[in-house]
């Protein structure tokens, strides 16, 4: 199994500032995932970050927007940036051990004023 | 990946088995029926996955019909903590993680 720790778990925001959520497994992984959560919806994959090189987005999110760091192959960086209200949502990071069973942290829940 | 369609609720008296269906008419052959669930303000959590054995873990059930164009996750004796929003996901199982497609999921409230 894998033990997902994300920070902060939860923030309060200012328009326009940007955010950096940090993501902690205590597994080496090459693949970790960032999911949103919009309220009341479901997940939305943003991007896939390997270790070395530049992140994977998804449709519809974009890299000067959703910045991604991989310094490592137990760490990652997801930075919200110039943000607004409909920023406001849950941002998770996930990672497979295996390929059974994904695992999730337990999310940061972002609102922005 | 394959599209799932699952109703968008369901109620459940505690103690007694939950029923969530799941629609997969274009399943194709080496994709896999995965479910996981989310808890109130938590993570998804993995429960089961299967191709086209039925599959049981200390969690629950999983049926799959013989044509794979649908499946039953099973949850034998409803308990309260079981009151979650539960998704199906249709996904092939090959070298290297992969992203998981999340559709709206089944909303089961388990009742007293």
């Amino acid at each position: 199994s894998a033990v997902i720790s994300q920070k902060p778990s939860r923030d309060i925001c200012q328009r326009g500032t940007s955010l950096t959520i940090q993501c902690q497994v205590d597994s080496q992984v090459t693949m970790m995932f960032w999911y949103r959560q919009q309220p009341g919806q479901s997940l939305t994959l943003i991007a896939t970050a390997n270790q070395g090189s530049e992140a994977t987005y998804e449709s519809g999110f974009v890299i000067d927007k959703f910045p991604i760091s991989r310094p490592n192959l137990t760490f990652s960086t997801l930075t919200v940036s110039n943000m607004s209200p409909e920023d406001s949502s849950i941002y998770l990071c996930s990672v497979e051990l295996s390929f059974t069973e994904a695992f999730f942290g337990q999310g940061t829940r972002l609102t922005v004023v | 990946d394959a599209k799932t369609t699952q109703p968008t609720s369901m109620d459940c008296a505690e103690g007694r088995a939950a029923n969530l269906p799941c629609n997969h008419s274009t399943i194709s052959g080496n994709e896999y029926v995965y479910w996981y669930r989310q808890i109130h303000s938590q993570g998804p959590q993995y429960i089961i996955h299967g191709l086209k054995n039925n599959e049981t873990n200390e969690m629950a059930s999983l049926i799959i019909t013989e044509d794979r164009k649908s499946s039953t996750l099973i949850l034998p004796h409803a308990t309260l903590r079981d009151t979650a929003v539960y998704y199906c996901i249709v996904r092939a199982k090959i070298q290297g993680a992969q992203k998981l497609v999340f559709g709206q999921g089944t909303r089961l409230t388990i009742n007293p």
